[in-house]
């Protein structure tokens, strides 16, 4: 167990919808990651935030946004969802940067129908 | 910008033979390197890093990875596979310098056959 806690597991949605995955990130740990892994664009990174502060970008899309909260969960919000969101969204935390490996969660499984 | 080549997409060993799965990176500064592992329907999970020092990790489950600066290569390895072993493997690279990202590989497949 990583100590990472990510809710829904899984999430069965329409076109259009909007969807809010949630992320509770080690004890201690101050730094959150968002990743999207697909079968066709493997394992990519959207963003990371570091106490609260947004810390670095990826290839985020406009229709999605996150933040982390004073208490150091982090909410992804996926809106005007397309069938190609359908993905294995992945949440992980370390302390800081740098050296600190990241721990992952088991992920939460986005199907867009 | 940052970035990991994994030229296999799988690897095949028998059980008990020495396994090698290739890493290569791109950084302009100093990289810090990891080895990830992801079973099915699972997280990644965490093998070893190098940050500074000796070329030559160990990490969990027996596996070791050789940092070799000249050829920007970070090849995991293992003496003796095990059909458990059969999994997902990820290198990922990240520079030491701010918050840099940590960028992920394409992931290699290791199938270990009795």
């Amino acid at each position: 167990d990583s100590g990472v806690t990510q809710t829904p597991k899984h999430l069965i949605t329409a076109t259009g919808q909007r969807v809010t995955l949630r992320c509770s990130p080690r004890s201690g740990d101050l730094s959150v990651y968002w990743y999207q892994q697909s079968l066709d664009q493997g394992l990519q990174f959207l963003i990371q935030y570091y106490n609260g502060e947004e810390r670095a970008k990826g290839n985020i899309l406009e229709r999605f946004s996150a933040q982390q909260f004073p208490d150091l969960h982090s909410e992804l919000n996926l809106s005007s969802l397309e069938l190609g969101d359908s993905a294995l969204y992945f949440c992980a935390s370390s302390p800081q940067g740098g050296g600190s490996p990241l721990h992952f969660g088991n992920g939460t499984r986005l199907t867009v129908t | 910008a940052q970035s990991v080549a994994q030229p296999e997409d799988q690897v095949n060993v028998a059980e008990g033979n020495p396994l090698t799965v290739k890493c290569t990176y791109s950084v302009s500064g100093n990289p810090y390197l990891f080895w990830y592992v992801q079973y099915p329907n699972r997280g990644l999970q965490f093998l070893l890093k190098y940050i500074t020092g000796d070329n030559l990790v160990k990490g969990s489950y027996g596996f070791e990875a050789e940092f070799n600066k000249s050829q920007t290569s970070f090849h995991l390895k293992k003496p003796s596979a095990l059909v458990s072993d059969s999994a997902l493997y990820f290198c990922a690279v990240r520079e030491d310098t701010g918050f840099q990202k940590l960028v992920f590989g394409t992931g290699t497949r290791l199938l270990v056959s009795p």
